[in-house]
């Protein structure tokens, strides 16, 4: 099981700001899903990433991977209240069991009016 | 269509009682999950199944029992709480397992203390 390392561990903006989250490992994913989890809620699937350098767009979310497929990153523009939640990257391992998921701790983001 | 359900919401113990947390997911889905939520620690996986009438051992079980006699349901059992236990519980479930892009989804949690 690789260790899923994410940072910040805890951020506070304000309303209209950028910010960047990321996801890091000592080892190659085989793919990697942000969720987003809202206060008093489940994590909700955002985007799943497979090759490497790969880039998706959610709106105002976009999401990276590392061409060696060995970090990601969420960046958001503009942010706003509504985004406020728990962001998570889980990693799914390749071959095997790669129906269990390791996640990371999150990053706890605040986004204030 | 409900999505993933859990019972009960929130529960208060005292240390050696037992309790069972169910969980039932509407979607068909062959897979479902059972994993905790600890400040700091994110979500660890407690137990798991990939089919009616299995269930496996995750990354934190002991302490824990599962059921799946029923596709739609999957039972978490604690048998002797511990404040160790003290946690918000998710469970999960997915179509499939397979695929990189298979999703998991998850009911909205349950809150349990252990006095």
């Amino acid at each position: 099981t690789q260790l899923l390392e994410q940072s910040p561990q805890f951020l506070s903006i304000q309303e209209g700001e950028n910010l960047t989250v990321y996801c890091n490992s000592s080892s190659v994913f085989s793919s990697l899903q942000w969720y987003r989890q809202e206060p008093g809620e489940g994590p909700v699937l955002l985007v799943t990433v497979v090759t490497g350098g790969e880039v998706k767009k959610l709106k105002r979310l976009t999401f990276q991977f590392g061409d060696a497929r060995k970090d990601s990153s969420l960046h958001i523009t503009a942010a706003q209240p509504g985004d406020t939640g728990l962001y998570l990257c889980a990693e799914r391992p390749s071959g095997g069991s790669n129906y269990k998921l390791t996640f990371g701790k999150g990053t706890l983001l605040t986004v204030n009016p | 269509n409900a999505g993933v359900t859990q019972t009960p919401k929130f529960r208060v113990l005292k240390t050696g009682q037992s309790m069972t947390l169910l969980c039932a997911q509407d979607m068909n889905h062959e897979y479902m999950y059972w994993y905790r939520q600890d400040p700091g620690m994110g979500l660890r996986l407690i137990h798991y199944s990939v089919g009616e009438g299995t269930t496996a051992k995750g990354e934190v079980p002991d302490g824990y029992n599962v059921s799946r006699l029923k596709k739609q349901n999957f039972l978490l059992g604690l048998e002797s709480a511990a404040p160790s236990q003290t946690s918000v519980y998710f469970c999960a479930s997915s179509k499939t397992g397979w695929s990189s892009y298979n999703e998991q989804f998850f009911g909205p949690g349950t809150r349990l203390t252990v006095l």
